[in-house]
């Protein structure tokens, strides 16, 4: 069975400097995609970014980018110049030929 | 509609109650997803519906739990005779395609129904 790791319960990082969330997974499959989704006090869970295992280059959105390293099985997500709107749980999550497999999350807060 | 809708928004029920959990995905999407997150952590798989095939429900946690998802579109969650410990926030997603799908762009997730059991 998949299972996503995330190491940090918690994080703070101060408003413009870049913060690092990691995430580790386990599986015996090749073809998979890898998430991570940000959930705000709202609850809505938010669609940051996605990786295709297949695909060497990292993933990057706007201010969002992604380590991935396939053979260490590790998704990394880094967010530069850090807005106090990012503050928000964060969640990795595993997609193969199961319903997404997510991580316990992390909690980051944006200090100003 | 735009996005998933789920209803109601907050829910406080009696212990031994049962309750409806309604879920409308995004119109066109074929699988729809429940998951559960219990405070403070990640999410839970409960049950996944994929066009007309029948549901995984290899998530739900006793046969307390039940789901159904009528004309390939709206689905409802039933939790029967509540405990404390299901209170969560149970959250239903949906997306284009299934699992294992050549292409996986995500699922869509709703704002999730709060449940609290007195």
């Amino acid at each position: 069975a998949q299972t996503v790791t995330q190491s940090q319960p918690e994080m703070s990082v101060q408003e413009a400097e870049t913060v690092t969330l990691s995430c580790t997974y386990d599986t015996s499959e090749n073809n998979y995609y890898l998430f991570w989704y940000k959930q705000p006090p709202s609850r809505q869970m938010i669609l940051v970014i996605r990786q295709e295992a297949y695909k060497q280059q990292n993933a990057t959105e706007n201010r969002f980018s992604v380590n991935f390293q396939k053979a260490a099985k590790s998704f990394s997500l880094k967010i530069s110049d850090s807005q106090l709107g990012d503050t928000a749980m964060y969640f990795c999550a595993f997609s193969g030929n199961t319903p997404l497999v997510f991580g316990k999350g992390t909690r980051l807060s944006v200090i100003a | 509609g735009a996005g998933v809708s789920q209803s109601p928004s907050n829910k406080v029920t009696e212990k031994g109650k049962d309750v409806e959990l309604r879920c409308d995905p995004i119109s066109g999407h074929t699988a729809l997803y429940w998951y559960r997150q219990s405070l403070g952590q990640g999410l839970e798989f409960l049950i996944y519906f994929q066009g007309n095939s029948a549901p995984d429900k290899s998530g739900l946690p006793s046969d307390r739990f039940s789901a159904e998802r009528t004309g390939g579109s709206v689905s409802t969650l039933t939790i029967q005779r509540t405990q404390q410990e299901d209170s969560a926030v149970y959250l239903c997603a949906s997306s284009s395609q299934g699992t294992g799908g050549a292409f996986d762009y995500g699922y869509t997730f709703g704002s999730g129904t709060r449940l609290t059991v007195v």
